[in-house]
């Protein structure tokens, strides 16, 4: 299994530009989550998804898109990326948990971002 | 108001002594969950020890074990032996609610750990 991945490991854009950072797992977990870490800052939650088809937003959804058409593959859209934007964004993944339990979220090692 | 408190934002131990990260938590769920991750500096996110608002058993997992206070919402990670090794970053996260997941963690801002030779 490679676990949870994500592409690219870095990227630079101009503000204005779009792109797509891509997350995928091979675990078939139905939970997937994109993070962002800003510094001095623990992560906090864009956009998270529950199973093919179900996107919801987390703590700062702004300026970014997810959707969720495959179980292994989340992918966080930048429309029109902002200096705000820069970070280090993670991608996670876990299983949906029965009842009460919990399940581990398997984290990607993470995209660096830098907006100019 | 922040929901995970990590008021210690650097703690330096000793190599073979134990230390203790402080957590406190804010929630007016019943149900809820209590991570703690590390980061080391290579930035990979590490899960380290669980703990669910029902258990009432504090959670041990190896080297590492939680000090579940409910009453004083606090949940502290207790690292015992420290190694060179443990240096990195550690975070703190919650889960509320019942029957969800891991998918939607609030995290506190870490607390960076130093391992002293």
């Amino acid at each position: 299994n490679a676990g949870v991945t994500q592409t690219p490991k870095f990227q630079v854009l101009k503000t204005g530009q779009s792109m797509t950072l891509q997350c995928a797992q091979d675990m078939n977990h139905e939970y997937m989550s994109w993070y962002r870490q800003d510094p001095g800052m623990g992560l906090r939650l864009i956009h998270y998804s529950v199973g093919a088809g179900i996107t919801d937003q987390g703590e700062v959804p702004n300026g970014y898109n997810v959707s969720r058409s495959t179980t292994e593959d989340f992918p966080l859209r930048l429309l029109s990326a902002a200096p705000s934007q820069t970070s280090v964004y993670f991608c996670a993944s876990s299983q949906r948990p029965v009842g009460d339990t919990y399940n581990e979220q398997f984290f990607g090692p993470g995209t660096r971002l830098t907006v100019l | 108001a922040q929901k995970i408190t990590q008021t210690q934002p650097g703690m330096f131990v000793q190599e073979k002594e134990a230390v203790t990260l402080d957590c406190t938590y804010d929630t007016s769920d019943q149900s809820y969950g209590l991570f703690w991750y590390k980061q080391p500096s290579s930035g990979e996110m590490i899960f380290l020890i669980y703990q669910g608002s029902y258990d009432e058993q504090n959670a041990t997992e190896g080297r590492y074990s939680l000090n579940f206070q409910k009453a004083r919402k606090s949940a502290n990670l207790v690292i015992s032996a420290s190694q060179l090794g443990d240096s990195a970053m550690y975070f703190c996260a919650m889960r509320e609610g019942r029957g969800g997941g891991s998918e939607k963690l609030v995290f506190g801002k870490g607390t960076k750990l130093t391992v002293n030779p």
